[in-house]
């Protein structure tokens, strides 16, 4: 079947602009989950969510970044005036119900570049 | 708080070498394990899990064992091939809903 899709794959933001980004969970997953990674590192928690709540912000960096998952499936990442220390691959998975012994299933990333 | 170190560096070594790649984790509780691995130009894809003290994960030819008394998970196959050149990533989950990764090892295989 189909895994976790992103869109775009890559996005190239001028310092100051609003960026978007998309996540397809696999079909019937309950939870959802950003992560972001830096160049050269492992990728760090954003956000959760379970079904349509978000259950778990505390990985956000600032109020700049905002995340939705309004009908329980598909997710958008909003950062808003992006800062060039925003620059990194943004990763989404999804899992079936969350639960801590469960595989995580990751998507290709977002590249972003903000310059 | 919980986290995962894995040993510092790329990795490279000749094809038919053994691989080991060192994994420890900190965590209260009793967290899950997991190595993924993320091939050059692709995204991350899990490798192998453990999810309780003793028990053994293996795939590809890989495996690592959950070890409670020295808080390790460490990677290891007995003869790399070059297809095996990736990036490869300790993790747990400590039941909080989100994966805790380690910073990756490089490993390069030699023809």
């Amino acid at each position: 079947g189909a895994g976790v899709s992103q869109s775009p794959r890559y996005k190239v933001a001028k310092r100051g602009q609003d960026v978007a980004l998309r996540c397809d969970p696999i079909s019937g997953h309950v939870s959802l989950f950003w992560y972001q990674q830096a160049l050269g590192q492992g990728p760090e928690f954003l956000t959760y969510f379970q079904n349509e709540a978000q259950l778990d912000k505390s990985g956000l960096p600032s109020d700049r970044f905002f995340a939705e998952r309004p009908e329980g499936s598909v997710s958008t990442l909003k950062i808003q005036r992006t800062q060039q220390e925003d620059s990194a691959v943004y990763l989404c998975a999804s899992s079936l119900q969350g639960a801590q012994k469960e595989t995580q299933y990751f998507g290709p990333g977002t590249r972003l570049l903000v310059l | 708080g919980d986290s995962v170190t894995q040993m510092e560096g790329p990795v490279t070594l000749s094809e038919e070498a053994f691989l080991t790649i060192n994994c420890t984790y900190t965590a209260t509780g009793y967290p899950s394990l997991f190595w993924y691995v993320q091939y050059p130009g692709e995204g991350l894809q899990l490798l192998l899990k453990a999810t309780k003290a003793d028990d053994k994960g293996s795939n590809k030819g890989f495996e690592a064992t959950y070890r409670k008394e020295t808080t390790s998970f460490h990677l290891e196959k007995g003869s790399v091939q070059v297809s095996d050149s990736a990036v490869y990533f300790c993790a747990l989950n400590y039941g909080n809903n989100r994966l805790a990764f380690g910073k990756g090892n490089q490993v390069v295989v030699i023809p």
